[in-house]
């Protein structure tokens, strides 16, 4: 089966400090997505992308957030500036369509010290 | 937006019986609703999932009914087995999931 790939898979900052983690979504997907669990917590919306360009964020994605895809291939999210409680799992997700199945990545888990 | 609900939050069941776990939305738009297991440290991985031009599905031992004039949907596992024991997520999609709260299955021996 297709694997969406997550790097790091674990990630250590410090406070106030830029990181960006990076996705490898499947390769005939058209539509990418960040999520975002706080340990013990429920899995939140982030952004979706879709054509270049985002489609959707919710509150949580602020102006400290940021997704680019560089190139054909990787998808990223970018923390400008992290707060301790940006603290969580980081998962990235794709899929071949607006309500089609979305493929999870393993996550990142990221820790800001 | 829309808005998932999840009950319950935990669920303890011993080995052999059922668990049901349901799940209400609020956006009439939503026409997907998949279900995740999620194990500790990893992925919420789809176990099933049910279109709203369908009203129950089923896979082995999981199955799913939805009931769209009432916005709810429902997850039953019957014949439960220890390894059934996870956080299980509902969720409700439109142009984005919607993730409910979870519920923590406990399958007891």
């Amino acid at each position: 089966e297709p694997e969406v790939t997550q790097t790091p898979s674990h990630q250590v900052t410090q406070m106030g400090q830029e990181v960006i983690l990076r996705c490898v979504p499947i390769s005939n997907h058209l539509y990418f997505y960040w999520y975002r669990q706080i340990l013990g917590q429920k899995v939140e919306f982030l952004v979706s992308f879709y054509n270049n360009e985002i489609s959707e964020k919710s509150e949580i994605f602020d102006d400290q957030f940021s997704v680019e895809r560089p190139d054909g291939s990787n998808f990223t999210l970018k923390i400008r500036s992290t707060k301790l409680e940006d603290s969580a799992m980081y998962f990235c997700a794709s899929s071949p369509g607006q309500g089609a199945r979305a493929f999870f990545g393993k996550g990142t888990r990221l820790t800001v010290v | 937006g829309e808005n998932v609900e999840q009950h319950p939050s935990t669920l303890s069941v011993q080995e052999g019986d059922s668990a049901v776990i349901k799940c209400t939305y609020s956006d009439s738009a939503s026409n997907y609703f998949p279900w995740y297991k999620q194990e500790l440290g990893k992925r919420p991985q789809l176990i099933i999932d049910i279109r709203s031009n369908v009203g129950e599905k089923k896979d082995q031992r999981i199955a799913v009914t939805l009931n769209k004039t009432a916005k709810h949907f429902s997850l039953h596992i019957t014949e439960t087995q220890p390894e059934d024991s996870a956080v299980y997520f509902c969720a409700a999609a439109g142009n984005k999931l919607t993730f409910g709260g979870g519920t923590r299955v406990l399958v007891k021996p």
